[in-house]
């Protein structure tokens, strides 16, 4: 069984500042993390994985996320927020690639960037 | 590389009628594609997974008569939604697996009136 819980279902921050959107999971296998974004009306454009090997995983426009497992988390930041970054962001927890390899999505976060 | 092309992206039916939404994986063989729904300003629910040459797995919840989905080729997947109502209208994405994770395709928005 695994479960996602993003922390917060809206973060708003000023242009320029940093960004910290919050996801917990649990898992009985040793999980793959993922964090997508979504612009509205679109679909969802992987932002960064992580799949067992470097704990602080690196990904496109400047965001990372750490995986720490003795807090079961994979929270994602991003020292300077731009205003493109505003959109909906999901965390994902998959089993297993040797199995279903179904996802379980977060709720979601709302990023709201103020000029 | 890895892309999912997803059409139509927008459809705007009759309730009684049929829609089908298409997803063609364009430069790898998708094996299994997941169909998701997304309710207004809500997270994605996984409804069907579909394997190639074989019957999809539904979630629970998910009448599989009305929401009929065919993976005939490694390339294809298709979801149709019968005799939709306006209850179906709803964002539509289709997913599959790849070595990086996940391809998404972009999404069909269904408005049944």
């Amino acid at each position: 069984a695994q479960s996602v819980t993003q922390l917060d279902s809206h973060v708003s921050v000023s242009e320029g500042t940093p960004v910290l959107l919050r996801c917990n999971y649990s898992s009985s296998y040793s999980p793959s993390l993922f964090w997508y974004v979504q612009h509205p009306n679109k679909g969802l454009q992987l932002l960064l994985k992580y799949t067992s090997a470097a704990t602080l995983v690196k990904g496109i426009n400047g965001f990372e996320a750490e995986f720490k497992k003795s807090e079961t988390s994979f929270h994602l930041t991003k020292p300077s927020a731009h205003m493109s970054d505003a959109a909906e962001y999901f965390c994902v927890v998959s089993g297993p690639w040797t199995n279903a390899g179904k996802s379980t999505f977060g709720d979601g976060t709302t990023l709201t960037v103020k000029p | 590389g890895a892309v999912v092309s997803q059409h139509p992206s927008w459809v705007i039916c009759k309730s009684g009628t049929s829609v089908k939404i298409e997803c063609r994986s364009l430069d790898f063989q998708a094996t299994t594609m997941f169909w998701y729904r997304q309710f207004p300003k809500q997270s994605l629910m996984l409804m069907a997974t579909s394997n190639e040459g074989s019957k999809a797995t539904y979630e629970q919840g998910v009448e599989k008569d009305k929401f009929l989905i065919n993976h005939a080729s490694l390339t294809l997947s298709t979801l149709t939604v019968t005799s939709a109502h306006p209850e179906d209208s709803s964002f539509y994405i289709c997913s599959a697996r790849v070595p990086s994770g996940y391809t998404f395709g972009s999404g069909t928005r269904l408005t049944v009136v």
